[in-house]
Parts: structure tokens; C-alpha cells; sequence
């Protein structure tokens, strides 16, 4: 089936590193990516939309210039947290759809120290 | 808006007894319903889907129904087992807001021996 590939799983760096995260549909066209941030215990809050080719539209309190996201092509949207601080540690999901259904990543986990 | 109420945990059963995780939702159109699982340190696990009202999801022993009348996808299962043990969310995505998916905050299951 339908799978969606993120990587890296886990990232530990220090404060003030920018981190690059890469969410790639491996046997679909991914016409629009949707990129989650989780903490712990808690549920999946959306942080931005990304159809490829256009800008990403943002969720109310997300920072832009903080969460920098690119969809260049129908199988690979990248997340860059720029900057990194301690606060930004959490899991960071994309999902990926054509259409039907949406297909989860497994996640990275983000630490920053 | 569109949302999902879920059921609050943490949940513990012990091992063959009955689960039941309650789901509700608000939507504009008429959404398809998930129910996701979490095991810890993983990604989201597609465990069922509906798709329109009546529809039964199941898999793994699980199942829920959409009930358009009352707005729930309820998850059950007669007999749960240690393996269970999760977090499990319920979600629905909308076409009418490009198919982006809405989230329940999470119920945490553990199933003791």
C-alpha cells in the first residue's frame, strides 16, 4: 500500500541549530502535505498545509519564519525548524494524500538542548 | 467548525474484558471517520475507517460504526489484550476543508495482565 516516509525518526541538537525534516510519498503523487506537531500526551495539532508548488498555509500561532515548509515536488514537503530552542522539542508528524485517504509518517522526534 | 470530543482517559482494563472509547464529532459536510493508534515512541496506525453514515469499520477485533444521528464513532472491542495498549484517537476528515484532518485530544489504553 500507500506509504509515506519521514525522516530523520530522531534528532537531538543543540539550541540555535536549524533542523530540516523530509516527508516523502514513496508510490503516490502527494498533491497536498499536512504537517502535525504533538506533545506529550497530547493530541496532533496541525501546524500547516502544503500543496506542492504554492506557499504553505499556516495555522493560527504557528510562526512562518520559525516553521519554514517547502513542497517543491508531488513527493517530498520539508519542514525546517530554524533557530531551534529548547521549547521546539516535540514530535513532528507529516501526512500525505492525493485525494483519499491521508497517510501518516512515523514521526520524528525533535530534542533540543 | 469541524472537531472531535473523545473520551477522556487514561483508560486501564485488564486483559479480556470490554473497551469502549466514545467519539463524537461537529462537521460542516459529511466527513469520513477514523480511528488512529499510537503505540509509544510510533506514529499514527490507521486502525479503522467509515466513510459514510451506517458504514461498520473493524479490524484487529476492533469496530466502530458511524452514526450520522447521533454524530459518534464509538470504538469497541469485546476482549482486549496487553498488546493494545496505546493511545488511540478518533478523527474525521471533510472535503468541504480539503480534506484536512481534525483530531481527538487522545485516549490512553493499558491493559494489564
Amino acid at each position: 500500500g500507500a506509504v509515506v516516509s519521514q525522516h530523520p525518526s530522531w534528532v537531538i541538537c543543540k539550541s540555535g541549530t536549524s533542523v530540516k525534516i523530509e516527508c516523502r510519498s514513496l508510490d503516490f503523487q502527494a498533491t497536498t502535505m499536512f504537517w502535525y506537531r504533538q506533545f506529550p500526551k497530547q493530541s496532533l495539532m496541525l501546524m500547516a498545509t502544503s500543496n506542492e508548488g504554492s506557499k504553505a498555509t499556516y495555522e493560527q500561532g504557528v510562526e512562518k519564519d520559525k516553521f519554514l515548509i517547502n513542497h517543491a515536488s508531488l513527493t517530498l514537503s520539508t519542514l525546517t525548524v530554524t533557530s531551534a530552542h529548547p521549547e521546539d522539542s516535540s514530535f513532528y508528524i507529516c501526512s500525505a494524500t492525493g485525494g483519499q485517504p491521508q497517510h501518516f509518517g512515523d514521526g520524528t522526534r525533535l530534542s533540543i538542548l | 467548525g469541524d472537531s472531535v470530543t473523545q473520551m477522556e482517559g487514561p483508560v486501564t482494563l485488564s486483559e479480556e474484558a470490554f473497551l469502549t472509547i466514545n467519539c463524537t464529532y461537529t462537521a460542516t459536510g459529511y466527513p469520513s471517520l477514523f480511528w488512529y493508534v499510537q503505540y509509544p515512541g510510533e506514529g499514527l496506525q490507521l486502525l479503522l475507517k467509515a466513510t459514510k453514515a451506517d458504514d461498520k469499520g473493524s479490524n484487529k477485533g476492533f469496530e466502530a460504526t458511524y452514526r450520522k444521528e447521533t454524530t459518534s464513532f464509538h470504538l469497541e472491542k469485546g476482549s482486549v489484550q496487553v498488546s493494545d495498549s496505546a493511545v488511540y484517537f478518533c478523527a474525521l476528515s471533510d472535503r468541504n476543508t480539503g480534506n484536512q484532518f481534525y483530531f481527538g485530544t487522545g485516549t490512553s489504553l493499558t491493559v494489564i495482565p
